[in-house]
C-alpha cells in the first residue's frame, strides 16, 4: 500500500528557514516523480514544486523559485523541501504527493504538514 | 498559467439526491495526439489526504463508488454524485495536468448535506 508521511512543519518567524520531509513506502520510490502542493488557510490548492524520479529535474512555482529547494534521497525513500526566506504568505498546509506515468498524474498524497510563518 | 474555475463554491444537497460540480479551464485540456483530456478530480476530507477520484476527465480510480461519475472535454468538465451519501461530504477539486508538472487547481467546491 502506498504511504506518504509528511513532516517538519512548524511555527517560524519571517525570513527564517525550515525543511519539510516526505517519507514514502509501499512502492519503488525512485521510479516516481514527486511533488509538493500547499493549501493556505481558506484557499485552494497551489502547486509548489516537483522533482523527477532520478532527482535530475526540478520545477518550481514562480512564488517560491529562488527560495525553496526540492530534493530527494532515493536510498532513504524520502523527499525534502528546503524553504528559506519564509514569508507570511507561505503559511499553508504542505502536502507531498506522488506522480505516475508520463503525464505525471498526481495519484497519492500525504496527510500534510502545517507551516505557519509569523512573528 | 491555465486557470481552473469551479462552480459552485459550495453546494448543499439532500441525502439520496444528485450533486453536480462544474469545472472550467481557461484553455483546452484535450491533447489530440492521444485523444485525452488532462483533467483530474480529487476529494478532500478533514484530517485525510486528498484522494484521487478521476483521471483523464472520466476514468474512475480504483475503489471509487460508481455513484460518482465524471465527464467533459476541452474546457468544460463535470463531477456528478448520483445519490449523495453522508460520507461524500468533502471539498472537491479539479486539477489540470496538461502543463504538467505546473499543475493548477480549481478553487474547490464544498459539498454539504
Amino acid at each position: 500500500e502506498v504511504h506518504l508521511v509528511d513532516s517538519g512543519g512548524a511555527l517560524v518567524q519571517p525570513g527564517r528557514s525550515l525543511r519539510l520531509s516526505c517519507a514514502a513506502s509501499g512502492f519503488r520510490f525512485g521510479g516516481y516523480a514527486m511533488n509538493w502542493v500547499r493549501q493556505a488557510p481558506g484557499k485552494g490548492l497551489e502547486w509548489v514544486s516537483s522533482i523527477s524520479g532520478s532527482g535530475n529535474n526540478t520545477y518550481y512555482a514562480v512564488s517560491v523559485k529562488g527560495r525553496f529547494t526540492i530534493s530527494r534521497d532515493n536510498s532513504k525513500n524520502t523527499m525534502y523541501l528546503q524553504m528559506s526566506s519564509l514569508r507570511a504568505e507561505d503559511t499553508a498546509k504542505y502536502y507531498c504527493a506522488r506522480s505516475q506515468g508520463d503525464a505525471w498524474l498526481v495519484d497519492y498524497w500525504g496527510q500534510g504538514t502545517l507551516v505557519t510563518v509569523s512573528s | 498559467d491555465i486557470v481552473m474555475t469551479q462552480s459552485p463554491d459550495s453546494l448543499a444537497v439532500s441525502l439520496g439526491e444528485r450533486a453536480t460540480i462544474n469545472c472550467r479551464s481557461s484553455q483546452s485540456l484535450f491533447y489530440s495526439s492521444n485523444n485525452k483530456n488532462y483533467l483530474a478530480w480529487y476529494q478532500l476530507k478533514p484530517g485525510q489526504p486528498p484522494k484521487l477520484l478521476f483521471s483523464w476527465a472520466s476514468t474512475r480510480d480504483f475503489g471509487v463508488p460508481d455513484r460518482f461519475s465524471a465527464s467533459g472535454s476541452g474546457t468544460d468538465f463535470t463531477l456528478t454524485i448520483s445519490s449523495l451519501q453522508a460520507e461524500d461530504v468533502a471539498i472537491y477539486f479539479c486539477q489540470q495536468y496538461f502543463t504538467t508538472p505546473r499543475y493548477t487547481f480549481g478553487q474547490g467546491t464544498k459539498l454539504e448535506i
